[in-house]
């Protein structure tokens, strides 16, 4: 089946830097992909959509000039975290929308540690 | 079942014994449910789908019953095993066809040998 891979896996940085997290699509095009967040025992959250060559749109409340968002490829998507800060520690998820038939598939999520 | 606060409800089964996992939607308009499920650490991987023009549909040991009337959906696993064990989420697409989903707030499923 399709292969949504997300990079990296784990990541500690220190508070105030800026960490990027990449979304690929290995096998298939991808116009849409979507961005979520997860607190531990906690459900999934959108964050935002990613749009191929246009900007992303968020979801209210989520800042978007601190969770930057560039979706410059088919079948590439980044979330780059800005400033980061302890209480952006989180499971970071994106799933991409296959180009053709609409079909969705997720990634196995990257988790961010913030020191 | 419903969640109160932050904590995930949790559903204790015996192996061998019939999973029912029950979830409420939020938005009479979407068109579209899937089920997934969530091992610890990991993202979350597709188990079954249903669309709004349908009330059930029958997978490999699993069925998704939808109830468009009072927004609640279900999900039954038969003859549960121990690698069931995971976090349940069902999601909406609750805007048609975009592939933009809203996800519930899971149900913790633990089978017991």
């Amino acid at each position: 089946g399709a292969v949504v891979s997300q990079h990296p896996s784990r990541v500690i940085c220190k508070s105030g830097t800026s960490v990027k997290i990449e979304c690929r699509s290995l096998d298939f095009q991808a116009t849409t992909m979507f961005w979520y967040r997860q607190f531990p025992k906690q459900s999934l959250m959108l964050m935002a959509t990613s749009n191929e060559g246009s900007k992303a749109t968020y979801e209210q409340g989520v800042e978007k000039d601190k969770f930057l968002i560039n979706h410059a490829s088919l079948t590439l998507s980044t979330l780059t975290v800005t400033s980061a800060h302890p209480e952006d520690s989180s499971f970071y998820i994106c799933s991409a929308r296959e180009v053709y038939t609409g079909e969705l598939f997720f990634g196995e999520g990257s988790r961010l540690t913030v020191l | 079942g419903e969640s109160v606060g932050l904590h995930l409800p949790t559903l204790s089964v015996q192996e061998g014994d019939n999973s029912i996992i029950n979830c409420a939607y939020s938005n009479s308009a979407s068109d579209y449910f899937i089920w997934y499920k969530q091992e610890s650490g990991k993202g979350p991987q597709f188990i079954i789908d249903i669309r709004s023009n349908m009330d059930k549909r029958q997978g490999q040991r699993v069925t998704v019953l939808l109830n468009k009337t009072v927004k609640h959906l279900s999900l039954q696993i038969a003859a549960t095993q121990p690698g069931d064990s995971a976090v349940y989420f069902c999601a909406e697409n609750s805007v048609v066809n975009t592939g933009k989903l809203i996800f519930g707030q899971g149900t913790t499923l633990q089978v017991k040998p």
